[in-house]
């Protein structure tokens, strides 16, 4: 069965510095996606970045960048210059065209707080 | 385009009462997922639809079922309610539900169990 594991529940940051979430995962297949989502208080998921398992350059999206270790089942968030409105619940995702139908499997969620 | 709504937004029922909830995803959308959020369990898949299948279900008993209409608008349907049913209900959308297109997520129905 496929796990993602958050170890990190709470961080923190100071305003335009740089903060890295952890995230791992397990699997035995070769095809699949990596996501970042980030649920403000709010509530509404929004994706922040993803990353095709295939693909060897990490993904980056503005502020924020990944750092995807494969053969380490590792893919870290790292978020540059963080803002106030980076401050949320974010959560690591996998997903894979398995036999059990591309449904995402969720880590339990880094809570940051930024501080002003 | 409007996103992925879901109504109610807050719900309060009691054990052994039943409670449908609503999600009407992105125009265009065939693809509708529903996902249970808790404190201790996290996010969990319940179920996908795909034009009006239901086409993959997570491990919930029973009494967790859905339902997809031919406008791709999604009902759940929660019976004999548990006071560890109490969790934010999450929808998400998207074309096909392959990995190819994203989801969008919805703002989620509140619903407590007393």
């Amino acid at each position: 069965a496929q796990t993602v594991t958050q170890s990190q529940p709470e961080m923190s940051v100071q305003e335009a510095e740089t903060v890295t979430l952890s995230c791992t995962y397990d699997t035995s297949e070769s095809d699949y996606y990596l996501f970042w989502y980030k649920q403000p208080p709010s509530r509404q998921m929004i994706l922040v970045i993803r990353q095709e398992a295939y693909k060897q350059q990490n993904a980056t999206e503005n502020r924020f960048s990944v750092n995807f270790q494969k053969a380490a089942k590792s893919f870290s968030l790292k978020i540059s210059d963080s803002q106030l409105g980076d401050a949320a619940m974010y959560f690591c995702a996998y997903r894979s065209p398995s036999i059990s139908g591309n449904q995402f499997y969720f880590g339990t969620g880094t809570s940051l707080t930024v501080i002003p | 385009k409007a996103g992925v709504t879901q109504t109610p937004r807050y719900l309060i029922k009691t054990r052994g009462q039943q409670v449908t909830l609503s999600c009407s995803p992105i125009s265009g959308h065939r693809s509708v997922s529903w996902y249970q959020q808790t404190p201790g369990q996290g996010l969990q898949f319940l179920f996908e639809y795909f034009s009006e299948t239901q086409r993959n279900k997570g491990n919930f008993p029973g009494r967790f079922s859905g339902r997809q209409f031919s406008n791709s608008r999604s009902e759940m349907n929660v019976s004999t309610l548990e006071l560890g049913d109490s969790a934010l209900y999450l929808c998400a959308s998207s074309l096909d539900g392959t990995l190819y297109n994203e989801q969008f997520f919805g703002p989620g129905t509140r619903l407590t169990v007393l």
